[in-house]
This record gives structure tokens, C-alpha cells and sequence, in this order.
């Protein structure tokens, strides 16, 4: 069974940028059966999806976010990455990474608190 | 950016049977994209409950099915037991936004 941990700082400043990493255990990051995702949830509101990353490297993100967010692979460390730039208050959230296949997202990590404050 | 929208709460008795609408659109469910379905306990993350409409990963009890009906979805919960206590998220794929979207989410309660 696939295991995703996120890590990063739980405090961010306005306008700076945002870099969390889910580290994977369970299966290789550069297995071709998953995509690789993140996903985020503001307090009293909704999931929003943010991106995703194949193994080729490929990416998809949210139309709504897409000029902010960088999703990207550490092959040698079996982890991938977000980056968020230009972070704003709207932007305080649990984030979440996940694996995703045929477009379930069929393992989650735990979730990990950014609050965007200054 | 809800796309999909499901009541707020529902609730029912242990033993009882609750059902949680998932209503999208003809740029989503009614395109023909799959919906999925994630019960979330206190505290922990999203699981899979139900994939692809109806289709229950290992471990998932059968008490819980899902159904499908034109631009709309369903989760049903049957027996209710006090550890269904959650909140409920469907998701799918809308072609109009271009991504993956979740619904609005559904609390239950069991009284």
C-alpha cells in the first residue's frame, strides 16, 4: 500500500511563496501507474484540486491556479514537490498530496496546515 | 469552485438507510465522467468508498453503493452505524474547467 507524508513550513508570508513535499513510500515515484497529486482544502470550504505530476514529468493544474503553482519529481528521493508563489490569506488551507489512478485518488497523506500570515 | 453539489448534512438513526445526492452538470457527470466518493473521518484524511459509480475498493463494507442517474450521483448508506459519522466529498472531472472537482461536501450524523 502506497504511504504520502507532507512536509513543510506551516507558516508563509504574504507574496512569498508557498513549497511543501510529499514523500512517498510503498512504491517508486517513477511507477507509470500513478499520477501524482495535491490537493487543498481551506477551512469551512471545500477540496480543490491543485495539480498533478506523471512520471514523465507531465503536468496538469488547476486552470485557476496554474500561472502560481509548480508541481515537480525527486526521483532520487522518492518525493515530489509544490510550489505556490505569490501566496495571499486566501491561500491558508490544508494541503494534502495524494496518488491518483484512472482519476480516483486512491491514497492521500495526512494533510499538513499553511496558514499565510505576516 | 464547487461544481458539484451536495446537501450540507443529512442524518439518521443507527440502522437506518441515508442517501447523499451528488447533482452536476452535462460538462461533468453528464459528460460521462466517473464519480468517485471519499468518506473523511475527524481528524484523518479522505478514503476511497466508492470509485467509478459503484465499485467499492477492499475493505469497504457493502452497507455502502453507489448509483447514478443522468447528471446526478448517489451514495447510499445502509444500516447506519455510529462510525459513519463523517463527511462525504464525490468527485469527478468537468471538461468545462479543465480539472478535477470536488462536490460540497456532506456531514453526517448519526442520532
Amino acid at each position: 500500500q502506497v504511504q504520502l507524508q507532507e512536509s513543510g513550513p506551516g507558516l508563509v508570508k504574504p507574496s512569498q511563496t508557498l513549497s511543501l513535499t510529499c514523500t512517498v513510500s510503498g512504491d517508486s515515484i517513477s511507477s507509470d501507474v500513478y499520477y501524482w497529486s495535491w490537493i487543498r482544502q481551506p477551512a469551512g470550504e471545500g477540496l480543490e484540486w491543485i495539480g498533478r505530476i506523471y512520471t514523465s514529468g507531465n503536468t496538469n493544474y488547476n486552470p485557476s491556479l496554474k500561472s502560481r503553482a509548480t508541481i515537480s519529481l525527486d526521483t532520487s528521493k522518492n518525493h515530489f514537490s509544490l510550489k505556490l508563489s505569490s501566496v495571499t490569506a486566501a491561500d491558508t488551507a490544508v494541503y494534502y498530496c495524494a496518488s491518483q489512478v484512472q482519476g480516483v485518488f486512491r491514497y492521500w497523506g495526512q494533510g499538513i496546515l499553511v496558514t499565510v500570515s505576516s | 469552485q464547487s461544481v458539484l453539489t451536495q446537501p450540507p448534512s443529512v442524518s439518521g438513526a443507527p440502522g437506518q438507510r441515508v442517501t447523499i445526492s451528488c447533482t452536476g452538470s452535462s460538462s461533468n457527470i453528464g459528460a460521462g465522467f466517473d464519480v468517485h466518493w471519499y468518506q473523511r473521518l475527524p481528524g484523518t484524511a479522505p478514503k476511497v468508498l466508492i470509485y467509478a459509480y459503484v465499485n467499492r475498493p477492499s475493505g469497504v463494507p457493502d452497507r455502502f453503493s453507489g448509483s447514478k442517474s443522468g447528471t446526478s450521483a448517489s451514495l447510499a448508506i445502509t444500516g447506519l452505524q455510529a462510525e459513519d459519522e463523517a463527511d462525504y466529498y464525490c468527485q469527478s472531472y468537468d471538461t468545462s474547467l479543465r480539472g478535477y472537482v470536488f462536490g460540497t461536501g456532506t456531514k453526517v450524523t448519526v442520532l
